[in-house]
């Protein structure tokens, strides 16, 4: 089956610099991403969805860039302010089943 | 818009005793829910995936015998987790996909947290 991977673990920048969060696939029949924020204490919050006719897409703060290629996903924070604090999870479907990453504990330092 | 209440938010249940959760689509039709758990510090299980007048289909390392679901209309469906342990705490978020929906997009609830003493 599906298995995704997502690096880092953790991340920790300043305010004002970029965060990058990769995750990469196994399985080439995917073809919806996704990317949630999930603040503490708090469920998950959907940041954007891609379809794999999409390869860049731009949201409020962020990029998310996908290389079928490669099987990569990446979501690129510009700018981040220390209301960007959070985990944030990437999942992966081709079907009925979201897939989601480990996680990656962003933390903005002010 | 689509939304997907979870009831209850939080509940505290003593080991040994079960908790039942809700999961309500509002403005939508679900054709299918999902649940998943996320343990501790950890990402998100999928425990099990509901379609209306299918069976139910549970994961590998989850049954219906300690996650009973019931998915009786295209609006509702609840879980329980029956005899509560340490490592059944966590939060536990239900996925709703809608009817004649595009993209595979699941519309996630606020979870329900089960703490376990």
């Amino acid at each position: 089956g599906e298995q995704v991977e997502q690096r880092p673990p953790h991340l920790s920048v300043r305010e004002g610099d970029s965060a990058v969060i990769t995750c990469t696939y196994t399985d080439p029949n995917s073809y919806y991403f996704f990317w949630y924020k999930q603040e503490p204490g708090a469920s998950l919050q959907l940041l954007m969805k891609v379809f794999s006719s999409t390869e860049i897409n731009e949201g409020q703060g962020f990029t998310v860039l996908l290389n079928k290629k490669d099987k990569r996903l990446s979501l690129n924070l510009t700018a981040a302010h220390p209301g960007d604090s959070a985990a944030y999870f990437c999942a992966v479907t081709g079907n009925y089943k979201y897939v989601f990453g480990a996680g990656t504990r962003l933390k903005v330092i002010a | 818009g689509a939304l997907v209440y979870q009831y209850p938010r939080r509940t505290i249940c003593k080991s040994g005793t079960s908790m039942r959760m809700e999961c309500q689509a509002v403005g939508f039709q679900a054709t299918s829910v999902a649940w998943y758990r996320q343990s501790p510090q950890k990402t998100f299980e999928l425990i099990a995936l509901s379609t209306v007048n299918s069976a139910i289909k549970y994961e590998q390392n989850f049954t219906q015998e300690k996650f009973p679901i019931s998915h009786p209309n295209l609006s509702f469906s609840s879980m329980t987790v029956l005899n509560a342990y340490l490592e059944d705490r966590g939060l536990y978020l239900c996925g709703a996909r809608r009817a004649g929906g595009a993209g595979n997009t699941l519309y996630f609830g606020e979870g329900s947290r089960l703490i376990v003493v």
